[in-house]
């Protein structure tokens, strides 16, 4: 079958760095996606990965391991507007986006 | 370019009444979605299209129908709404590349009682 897991909810203090986990199975690969999503809005697209490595986007960076399985998403000098959700999903043979149940970043002062 | 608009925001249904979700996008993507998204659970996907007449099934489509008889418009449709119904219906859509990113409409409230 096919799965993403990431962790339910997480906590960071502003100003830190924080690293959210996301694990995959799928039918297929064909790029992982890491999405933000504040309470009430819809889904915006953060990063893409499809090969090994990191990418890096200002604050954000995410990095994939394909033989793994594996990616995480890294927000640095953490903000108040950073809480939200963060969602990953995994791109399969039939190029339909497997959605994680996202993971809860809260930010404390 | 107002992206990938939905009507209507809020909707409370009684148990059997039906309804149609209107999603619209101005980019003229080819890919289209309609996915459900409920407390704990990521986002389910209810029915797709790849282009203007057609449609397909996601992985939760029962009780729901849709329509694309044009490209910036798709249509999701309950003919007897249920309490199981009850959640966030996002529209999205891309151009249909590997590498593309969906783009989300703000989202349609739906409470059934």
């Amino acid at each position: 079958g096919q799965n993403i897991d990431q962790p339910t909810e997480m906590t960071a203090t502003e100003g830190a760095i924080v690293q959210i986990n996301c694990t995959y199975q799928t039918s297929g690969f064909n790029g992982l996606f890491w999405y933000q999503q504040h309470a009430g809005e819809a889904p915006t697209f953060l990063s893409y990965n499809v090969l090994d490595g990191l990418e890096e986007k200002g604050r954000f960076s995410s990095f994939l391991s394909r033989s793994k399985g594996y990616s995480y998403l890294l927000l640095k000098e953490l903000q108040m507007k950073d809480s939200a959700s963060y969602l990953c999903a995994g791109r399969d043979s039939n190029y339909q986006l497997i959605w994680g149940a996202g993971t809860k970043l809260i930010i404390k002062p | 370019n107002a992206g990938v608009t939905q009507t209507p925001k809020f909707r409370v249904l009684k148990t059997g009444q039906s309804m149609t979700l209107l999603c619209a996008q101005d980019m003229n993507h080819e890919y289209m979605y309609w996915y459900r998204q409920d407390p704990g659970m990521g986002l389910r996907l209810i029915h797709y299209s790849v282009g203007e007449g057609t449609t397909a099934k996601g992985e939760v489509p029962d009780g729901y129908n849709v329509s694309r008889l044009k490209k910036q418009n798709f249509l999701l449709g309950l003919e007897s709404a249920a309490p199981s119904q009850t959640s966030v219906y996002f529209c999205a859509s891309d151009p249909g590349g590997a590498a593309d990113t969906q783009y989300f409409g703000p989202g349609t409230r739906l409470t059934v009682l």
